[in-house]
C-alpha cells in the first residue's frame, strides 16, 4: 500500500540555522511527491512538488529531491527564519492520482 | 473565486445536534476532497468526489458522517447526532485532474467543530 513517514517534532531552530525534515514513503507505481506548509490558523499550503524521480522542487527557499532509490523526498532549508514557524507535512498521490496520502505533520519553531 | 471556500470557519454545537459544512471549491476543479485534522494529528482522508463519478467514502469513519456535492461544484458535509470525538478541523480540498497528471491539492481554511 501507499504510505508516508516523516520523522518526529517539534523541530525547534534558531533563526539562520539549516533545516532537514526527513520524509521516506511507500508507493506502489510512479507517486507525484509533495511538501505542503501549515501556517498558524491557516489552511494547508503547497510549498513544492516534484513528479518523477531526481525531480528537484523549490520554493521560497526550501528544496526536496525525489529519490527513488531510497524513497526519499527529505525537506531542506539553509537558513530558516522566523516566519517559517508552521507544520510541514509530506505527502504523495498515486500514481492514478486519485488519492493523496500524508504524513503526520512536523512542527517547526524558529526562535530568533 | 480565487481559492477554496470553507464556512462556517467555526461551529459550537451541542452533542447529539447535526452539524453541516460547506465547502466552495476553485472553480474548474474536478476533484473534491475532505479531511479531518484532530489536535497534533496528521490528516485523515474522509471522502472523494471526481466528476460524475460515484464518491470513494471509504474514509468515512461511521454512518453519521455523509458528504455530497451538488452540481460537481459545491460539498456539503453532514454530521449526525454529533459526539465530543468529532471536534477537530475538517479540510476542504480541491484539485483539477487532467488525465494522470499529479496536481497538487488546494486547500481550503477549514472548518473548527467544536462538540460540547
Amino acid at each position: 500500500g501507499n504510505s508516508v513517514t516523516q520523522m518526529e517534532g517539534p523541530v525547534t531552530l534558531s533563526e539562520e540555522a539549516f533545516l532537514t525534515i526527513n520524509c521516506t514513503y511507500t508507493a506502489t507505481g510512479y507517486p507525484s511527491l509533495f511538501w505542503y506548509v501549515q501556517y498558524p490558523g491557516e489552511g494547508l499550503q503547497l510549498l513544492l512538488k516534484a513528479t518523477k524521480a531526481d525531480d528537484k522542487g523549490s520554493n521560497k527557499g526550501f528544496e526536496a529531491t525525489y529519490r527513488k532509490e531510497t524513497t526519499s523526498f527529505h525537506l531542506e532549508k539553509g537558513s530558516v527564519q522566523v516566519s517559517d514557524s508552521a507544520v510541514y507535512f509530506c505527502a504523495l498521490s498515486d500514481g492514478a492520482g486519485n488519492q493523496f496520502y500524508f504524513g503526520t505533520g512536523t512542527s517547526l519553531t524558529v526562535i530568533p | 473565486g480565487a481559492g477554496v471556500s470553507q464556512s462556517p470557519s467555526n461551529k459550537v454545537t451541542e452533542k447529539g445536534k447535526d452539524v453541516e459544512l460547506r465547502c466552495d471549491p476553485i472553480s474548474g476543479h474536478t476533484a473534491l476532497y475532505w479531511y479531518r485534522q484532530s489536535l497534533g494529528q496528521g490528516l485523515e482522508f474522509l471522502i472523494y468526489f471526481q466528476g460524475n463519478s460515484a464518491p470513494d467514502k471509504s474514509g468515512l469513519p461511521s454512518d453519521r458522517f455523509s458528504a455530497e456535492r451538488t452540481g460537481g461544484s459545491v460539498s456539503t458535509l453532514t454530521i449526525q447526532r454529533t459526539q465530543q470525538e468529532d471536534s477537530a478541523v475538517y479540510l476542504c480540498a480541491s484539485t483539477q485532474k487532467t488525465g494522470s497528471y499529479n496536481s497538487p491539492l488546494h486547500f481550503g481554511n477549514g472548518t473548527r467543530l467544536t462538540v460540547t
